[in-house]
C-alpha cells in the first residue's frame, strides 16, 4: 500500500526565514499531491495542487515542488511568520478506481518571533 | 464559501451507545467522506461516497456505517460504540469534477467512556 513519510518531530525556525517541509511517498506515483494546513482542533485547509507533470507550483509565499524519480515533495514558506505556524499535511490523489486522498501525518511547523 | 459542518463539537458517549455523526455541505459535492484522526496515525479514511445513495468502505470500516439518502448529507453511524472508538472524526467533501480539493468540516471530539 501507498506510505507516505512527514519528517513526525516539529520544524522550529524563526520569523522571516524560509520553512522547508518534506514529503516523502513509496510504490507508485499519485496523480496529484496535495498540501493542507491544520490548526489545532480544526478540520484541515487546502493550499495547493501539484500535478504529476508539474516541478513546481506558486501561491504567494507558498511553493510546493514535485520530484516524481525522488518521490518527494517539497513544501517551502517564505518569510515566515507567526501566523503561519500549524501542522501541514502532504496528501496524495490515488489514480486508481476512485481517487481517494491518502494523507501524511503531518508535520508541526513553529515559528517564532 | 463552501461550508461543511458537523453536528457537534464535541460529544460523550458510554460504551456500547449507538452514535450519530451528522454532516452537511452546501456546495452541491458529489462526493463526501468520512476520517478519523489520532496521534500518529493522521487522517484514516472510514467511509466515503461518490453519490446519493452510494457508498464505498474506506480503509477502516470496521465498526461503523453510513448514510446518504440526500446530496447534501453523509452520516457515520456507530453501532455499538467501544472506547477505542475515541477520537476526531472529520467529514469532508469535494466536487468530482476538478482539482480534488476537499473542504473538511471542524471535526467532532468524541469521547467513549
Amino acid at each position: 500500500s501507498q506510505k507516505i513519510e512527514q519528517n513526525s518531530e516539529a520544524l522550529n525556525i524563526q520569523e522571516g526565514k524560509t520553512a522547508t517541509l518534506t514529503c516523502n511517498y513509496t510504490n507508485y506515483s499519485p496523480a496529484y499531491l496535495q498540501w493542507y494546513r491544520q490548526d489545532p482542533g480544526r478540520g484541515p485547509v487546502f493550499l495547493l495542487l501539484i500535478r504529476e507533470n508539474e516541478k513546481e507550483k506558486r501561491k504567494e509565499r507558498l511553493k510546493v515542488t514535485f520530484d516524481t524519480t525522488l518521490k518527494q515533495s517539497l513544501f517551502h514558506i517564505t518569510a515566515s511568520q507567526p501566523a503561519d505556524s500549524a501542522t501541514y499535511l502532504c496528501a496524495l490523489l490515488m489514480n486508481t478506481g476512485f481517487q481517494k486522498l491518502v494523507f501524511g501525518t503531518g508535520t508541526r511547523l513553529l515559528v517564532s518571533p | 464559501d463552501v461550508k461543511v459542518t458537523q453536528s457537534s463539537r464535541y460529544l460523550v458517549k458510554r460504551t456500547g451507545e449507538k452514535v450519530f455523526l451528522e454532516c452537511v455541505q452546501d456546495m452541491d459535492h458529489e462526493n463526501m467522506f468520512w476520517y478519523r484522526q489520532d496521534p500518529g496515525l493522521g487522517l484514516r479514511l472510514i467511509y466515503f461516497s461518490y453519490d446519493v445513495k452510494m457508498k464505498e468502505k474506506g480503509d477502516i470500516p470496521e465498526g461503523y456505517s453510513v448514510s446518504r439518502e440526500k446530496k447534501e448529507r453523509f452520516s457515520l453511524i456507530l453501532e455499538s460504540a467501544s472506547t477505542n472508538q475515541t477520537s476526531m472524526y472529520l467529514c469532508a467533501s469535494r466536487t468530482a469534477r476538478d482539482n480534488y480539493e476537499q473542504y473538511f468540516g471542524p471535526g467532532t471530539r468524541l469521547t467513549v467512556t
